[in-house]
């Protein structure tokens, strides 16, 4: 089984300002990870993805996370947020093996951008 | 467009009553996801099907049932065995051999 742990409930920082929304994760088996962005009462969106290959990954809206196997963790950085990117932001996991693709998601992180 | 639509937005129902929420999908994805939100708890999966008239208990299935009798659609049942129905619920759907999950805008059920 896998768990995923988002360590900050609640970031807040000022708009312009550089982000980073940090997870960790838990696997026996080889993962693929996921970022995915809720906006108030909608569905969640998926910002990005790491599958294989490179260990830094571009997403939409200038987000970026890198997959650091030895540490465990798929950190979301942007280097300049905005007002628009208030949100909730969720980590989320599935293995790699077979055709199941189950997700467990962390408990989410509130990020609000500030003017 | 191609995507996920749950309905409706918000749904109000008494305690003790059965509800259905819908799930279709036009993307054409062999398996289909139901998710419970609840705030600070992030989401927690119901039911999954990945095949046409085959479906598995998630984490939390107790009080909920699901059918699927069409590849496009995945319908919810909470039944009054629920203990707390009150939630956020989204559906969500994967393509063969992709593992990334798309999400509807989910639906809002309050019982009172």
């Amino acid at each position: 089984a896998q768990s995923v742990t988002q360590l900050d409930s609640q970031v807040p920082v000022f708009e312009e300002a550089p982000v980073e929304l940090r997870c960790n994760y838990s696997s026996s088996v080889s993962v693929y990870l996921f970022w995915y962005v809720q906006y108030p009462n909608q569905g969640l969106q998926l910002l990005l993805k790491y599958l294989s290959g490179s260990t830094l990954v571009k997403g939409i809206n200038g987000f970026e996370a890198e997959f650091n196997k030895s540490q465990t963790s798929f950190h979301l950085r942007k280097p300049s947020v905005h007002i628009s990117d208030t949100a909730e932001y969720f980590c989320a996991v599935s293995t790699t093996g077979g055709s199941n693709y189950k997700l467990t998601f962390g408990k989410g992180t509130l990020l609000t951008v500030n003017p | 467009d191609g995507g996920i639509t749950q309905s409706p937005k918000y749904l109000f129902r008494k305690e003790g009553q059965n509800v259905t929420l819908s799930c279709e999908q036009n993307l054409n994805h062999d398996a289909m996801y139901w998710y419970r939100q609840d705030p600070g708890q992030g989401l927690r999966l119901i039911y999954y099907s990945q095949i046409v008239n085959d479906f598995q208990k998630g984490d939390i299935a107790e009080g909920y049932s699901v059918s699927r009798e069409k590849k496009e659609s995945f319908p919810l049942t909470v039944t009054s065995a629920q203990k707390n129905p009150t939630a956020f619920y989204l559906c969500a759907s994967t393509g063969q051999g992709a593992p990334e999950q798309y999400f509807g805008p989910g639906t809002r059920l309050t019982v009172t």
